[in-house]
């Protein structure tokens, strides 16, 4: 299995709502990230996991919260979300932190805030 | 910090024409070089990637790419594009540390 999967692709929700994008990866891949993409702009950097523990966080505001539950996980939590989070959630997995890994990236969940 | 920049923001060429992206990096000391596509509506695919060795790259879709060290280039290149090579382009470099740094992209648009 060489993909990240990501769950839901397709997400409307309400500034009210609490919310969870999902990831996973069986490729053994320590290191995992979320990145946020705009339309026609490069993907952002907003947390990174290193063995199931976070390692970075991009002065991502609060009412994003990730989650590494395991080795294979890693979660989004969303709640009292702006419009103008709406955006390509884009996860991905890497062997390692740091220079010599490859990353692969997931297909993304498309969020749309209400 | 390690910055990328991608010369063309927008290229837009015909069937069968060569198309070369450049792509600087700021960073002076070793990094991982990575090129993206991203087709309309759809996720990131590796095109190719360097860590060391040769510093001609050859990748997916008949695309390759050059690491100039002196001139900290990375520039992506193709001989004839084809109407299905239109998508937006990402040159990303990993210096060592947690960050994959993505350049601001080129869309290319290729007219049949």
């Amino acid at each position: 299995d060489t993909e990240v999967t990501q769950t839901p692709k397709h997400l409307v929700m309400g500034m009210t709502n609490k919310k969870s994008l999902k990831c996973e990866q069986h490729m053994g891949h320590r290191a995992m990230y979320w990145y946020k993409q705009k339309a026609k702009k490069p993907p952002e950097l907003m947390f990174v996991y290193s063995y199931e523990k976070l390692s970075i966080n991009e002065s991502v505001p609060s009412r994003f919260s990730p989650e590494c539950p395991n080795s294979s996980l890693l979660n989004l939590h969303l709640h009292a979300l702006q419009p103008e989070d709406s955006a390509l959630y884009l996860c991905a997995s890497s062997q390692g932190q740091g220079r010599g890994y490859g990353y692969t990236f997931g297909s993304g969940t498309r969020l749309t805030v209400v | 910090a390690q910055s990328v920049s991608q010369h063309n923001h927008h290229v837009i060429l015909s069937e069968a024409a060569s198309l070369e992206l450049g792509c600087n990096y700021s960073y002076g000391g070793t990094v991982n070089l990575f090129w993206y596509v991203q087709y309309p509506g759809q996720h990131l695919q590796l095109l190719l990637k360097y860590f060391s060795g040769d510093p001609l790259v050859k990748g997916i879709k008949g695309f390759e790419a050059e690491f100039i060290k002196s001139k900290f280039s990375f520039n992506l290149r193709k001989p004839s594009v084809q109407w299905s090579d239109t998508a937006e382009y990402f040159c990303a470099v990993n210096a060592g540390d947690y960050k994959l740094s993505f350049g601001a992209g080129t869309t290319v648009t290729v007219r049949a």
